[in-house]
């Protein structure tokens, strides 16, 4: 079973400019997330999709931060316009199902490292 | 928003010793996860734990979820290389699986052969 896909795996860009990064989730995983991890740190949840609904995106920086799944498959988190503390590495993991019971099956892609200068 | 406190924040440790870790919070929470994250991937699940008080293993590795729900030990025996890594914890307020996770700020182990 491939894994989720992420791209571009590096992005070196300049504050002000635009980014945008990548997901194809596992085939079949309705819920997807979107996290932030800036180094030395813990992953930071910044938006959360079931199909292509958004279930939570409370800590979404929303005046510069977008994301859309508009077929409820891959999706795009954007960031216009970047600022020096956006560097970080942004990891988008997915998982069967988001409302039934316990079960942990949320599986992390490779992350995007980006780099605002 | 809910914090975690994890420490210790980095380890450098022999081969073969043994290795303890903690989170801690002023929340409680229903569920207490144990990722592992290497270099250049993304986090991967170890172990997860449900209830007040379970200990559960995964090889050499052992958790537990405090009985006052606001703290989780992972415990690592004869540690090998490849146990080096950034451990996380993460916690979930939330009993449903949808519900949000909060990371803890990871423990950095080194081990030497």
């Amino acid at each position: 079973e491939a894994g989720v896909a992420q791209s571009p795996r590096y992005k070196i860009i300049e504050k002000r400019q635009s980014v945008a990064f990548w997901c194809n989730p596992i085939s079949g995983h309705a819920t997807l997330y979107w996290y932030q991890q800036i180094l030395g740190q813990g992953p930071k949840l910044l938006i959360q999709f079931q199909n292509n609904g958004v279930v939570d995106d409370s800590q979404l920086p929303k005046d510069r931060f977008s994301a859309e799944r508009l077929k409820g498959v891959d999706s795009t988190l954007k960031i216009q316009p970047a600022k020096l503390e956006d560097s970080a590495v942004y990891l988008c993991a997915s998982s069967p199902w988001a409302d039934r019971g316990l079960q942990e099956t949320q599986y992390f892609g490779p992350g995007t490292r980006l780099l605002v200068l | 928003g809910q914090q975690l406190n994890q420490s210790p924040q980095s380890m450098f440790i022999q081969e073969g010793e043994d290795v303890s870790m903690n989170c801690t919070s002023s929340s409680i929470f229903n569920t207490w996860l144990w990722y592992k994250q290497e270099p250049g991937e993304g986090p991967v699940l170890l172990i997860a734990l449900y209830k007040a008080g379970e200990l559960t293993s995964n090889g050499r590795l052992t958790a537990q979820f405090g009985i006052t729900r606001k703290d989780s030990f992972l415990n690592i025996s004869a540690s090998i290389p490849s146990d080096v890594g950034i451990y996380f914890c993460a916690g979930r307020i939330g009993r449903n699986a949808g519900n949000m996770l909060t990371f803890g700020g990871g423990t950095r182990l080194m081990v030497k052969p």
